[in-house]
């Protein structure tokens, strides 16, 4: 079935650092893919997503582009605030959403 | 515009109890769908409701039911509960056509269970 793999965190970073959060999947068809933010005691708000192959998502500095061809989806940030802390799940839907683990982001000052 | 709102904040209940969370959805929506999210861990569908009926279902057992009402608002039941049933449960609602799943869904900030 479909699947969802991010890389295991926590990741720790400093301000002003860059910041890549690895995505893999795997689906049989054509999904949309996403990257969704969870700050601590709230819901999950959508950051950004890509619906097609090269497609490029972008929100708030983060940037993700969608790769058929390694079927990746890597969120991207040139530099870091410490407002960025939050859980970040990458997530693809074709029948439904389904979601990876979650990586934790913990930017420090 | 009101987003989605979830109630209860927090819940505690028993093994074996039955529970119902509600959820009302954005102004304009018509589907709303259910989520599982254990501790640490991604949330995991259970189903959606569109125009009132279940519009897909993910692997939770029969025990695992909902309703959606004409104002497209819902309830997510549960009976039986087993400590494995303590989590995170979002809800969130979506414009969607029947037989296709809506691409961007817009969470409410979920019911905390916990199953003693």
């Amino acid at each position: 079935g479909d699947s969802v793999t991010q890389m295991e965190g926590p990741v720790t970073l400093s301000e002003e650092a860059f910041l890549t959060i690895n995505c893999t999947y795997t689906a049989t068809g054509y999904p949309s893919l996403f990257w969704y933010v969870q700050y601590p005691g709230e819901g999950l708000q959508l950051l950004l997503k890509a619906t097609k192959a090269d497609d490029k998502g972008s929100n708030k500095g983060f940037e993700a582009t969608y790769r058929k061809e390694t079927t990746s989806f890597h969120l991207e940030k040139g530099s870091v605030q410490v407002s960025d802390s939050a859980v970040y799940f990458c997530a693809l839907s074709e029948r439904k959403l389904v979601f990876g683990a979650g990586t934790i982001l913990r930017v420090k000052s | 515009e009101t987003g989605v709102t979830q109630s209860p904040t927090h819940l505690i209940k028993t093994r074996g109890q039955q529970v119902t969370l509600r959820c009302s959805s954005q102004s304009g929506h018509n589907t709303v769908s259910w989520y599982q999210q254990a501790l640490g861990q991604g949330p995991q569908f259970i189903f959606q409701y569109y125009r009132e009926e279940e519009n897909g279902r993910g692997n939770f057992p029969p025990r695992f039911s909902g309703l959606q009402f004409p104002n497209y608002s819902s309830e997510l039941n549960v009976n039986a509960l087993e400590l494995d049933d303590s989590a995170l449960y979002l809800c969130a609602s979506s414009t969607g056509t029947s037989g296709r799943f809506s691409n961007e869904q817009f969470f409410g900030p979920g019911t905390r269970l916990t199953v003693l």
